[in-house]
């Protein structure tokens, strides 16, 4: 069935390092794929969207692109800071609901 | 604008015991999506709604749990016989259409239940 598959369960880093998550996806079509942050207490908000149409999100400095030949939609961010600690996890959706990843935990020491 | 609203925030129950979960989504927003959060399991999907009909229950597990619409304003999740695999957060949420590619739902800050 459809899917979305991160490898990285957690990711520590410090201040100003160079944010790579990981995010592949597998499914029949061309589905519109998702980034969102979880935050403590909270529930799950978009942080960003790509459809096949527009290929790469950008949002508060995380960028995200399509690429349908490796299947992958990467999350990266040039500069973490200690405020981007938080869940992060792909989504994808192609027939009306959210279909999650497992999730990364981020966590950037200042 | 207030966001989508879950109440209760936290509940406890004995096994065995019914548990009904409350969602209020954001006014104008014509689809509501429950999901369930746990630590081992993640984010699963369990159940939406457009336009009050249910379209897609397919994460429900058959027995015990129940969703419903009556208007638009509000939705329950209720789970009878609640057993201690149920303890988890259970997230709604709504969005504006709900259709195919939308895809940008507003969580509420969840229910956690727990079931001794």
């Amino acid at each position: 069935g459809d899917s979305v598959t991160q490898k990285q369960g957690q990711v520590t880093l410090s201040e100003d390092d160079f944010l790579f998550i990981n995010c592949t996806y597998s499914t029949t079509t061309y589905p519109t794929l998702f980034w969102y942050v979880q935050y403590p207490g909270q529930g799950p908000q978009l942080l960003l969207k790509v459809t096949t149409a527009n290929n790469k999100g950008i949002s508060r400095g995380f960028e995200a692109t399509y690429d349908k030949g490796t299947t992958s939609f990467h999350l990266q961010k040039a500069s973490v800071q200690e405020s981007d600690s938080a869940v992060y996890f792909c989504a994808h959706t192609n027939t009306g609901k959210l279909t999650f990843g497992d999730g990364t935990v981020l966590t950037v020491k200042p | 604008n207030a966001g989508v609203i879950q109440t209760p925030r936290h509940k406890v129950t004995g096994k065995g015991q019914e548990a009904t979960l409350w969602c209020e989504p954001i006014s104008g927003h014509s689809a509501v999506f429950w999901y369930r959060q746990t630590i081992v399991q993640g984010l699963e999907f369990l159940t939406y709604f457009r336009n009050q009909a249910p379209i897609d229950d397919s994460g429900m597990p058959k027995e015990r749990f129940s969703a419903q619409m009556p208007n638009q304003s509000h939705s329950t999740l209720k789970i009878q016989s609640t057993q201690p695999q149920d303890s988890a957060v259970y997230l709604c949420a709504s969005s504006l259409t709900g259709g195919t590619n939308t895809g940008q739902l507003y969580f509420g800050e969840g229910s956690k239940l727990t079931v001794l």
